[in-house]
């Protein structure tokens, strides 16, 4: 089975500044994903970013962008240049491929507060 | 472009009644289709998932059952809720058997009192 943690219950960052969340995850697969989700106060579950096991390259997303150590399964999410409305719950995710239909493990979450 | 809806927003209900959470999924055909609950600050947990009408696959034994009457329609149901159903439960589509990401709905915050 795999886990994900998140070690880092709340951050806190101030405007235009730069801030990462850890993310650690434990498996067996070699072949997977792993992603990042937004929780806003909403509570509806956004996207943020994601990478596949087998590419090297970190993924980037505007001002969003990965540390990804396949070695470590450490998947850390940087965010750059932060704004108000990046303050939110954020969850890393694991994903199997192959048969694993899309059943995802959440990390227990990084409440981040972004301060003007 | 697809889009998923899912109702109510906001339920809460007293223990021992029954519960229906639906979810409908729009512009795609055969999506897998997934339940998802979140406890009071805590991650995700899986529920259910169904990769096609009819075909059902429940990950956690508990007091909740989930259906697929139609290829874009996935329901959520109880004969008696529990206090521990309280949550916010979100459903969830993808495109095919292990492609990800998940798109999820707004999701339906529930309180058994």
């Amino acid at each position: 089975a795999q886990t994900v943690t998140q070690s880092q219950p709340e951050m806190s960052v101030q405007e235009a500044e730069t801030v990462t969340l850890s993310c650690t995850y434990d498996t067996s697969e070699n072949n997977y994903y792993l992603f990042w989700y937004k929780q806003p106060p909403s509570r509806q579950m956004i996207l943020v970013i994601r990478q596949e096991a087998y590419k090297q390259q970190n993924a980037t997303e505007n001002r969003f962008s990965v540390n990804f150590q396949k070695a470590a399964k450490s998947f850390s999410l940087k965010i750059s240049d932060s704004q108000l409305g990046d303050t939110a719950m954020y969850f890393c995710a694991f994903g199997a491929g192959g048969t694993s239909y899309g059943k995802l493990t959440f990390g227990q979450g990084t409440i981040l507060t972004v301060h003007p | 472009s697809q889009t998923i809806h899912q109702w109510p927003a906001t339920l809460v209900q007293p223990v021992g009644s029954p519960l229906s959470l639906e979810c409908t999924v729009e512009g795609t055909s055969n999506p897998n289709l997934y339940w998802y609950r979140q406890a009071a600050g805590r991650g995700l947990q899986l529920l259910f998932y169904s990769v096609g009408i009819g075909q059902i696959s429940s990950e956690v034994p508990q007091n909740l059952s989930a259906s697929r009457p139609q290829d874009r329609q996935f329901i959520l149901s109880s004969k008696k809720l529990l206090l521990s159903d309280s949550g916010f439960y979100l459903c969830a589509w993808s495109v095919l058997p292990g492609i990800l990401p998940l798109h999820f709905g707004n999701g339906t915050r529930l309180t058994v009192t």
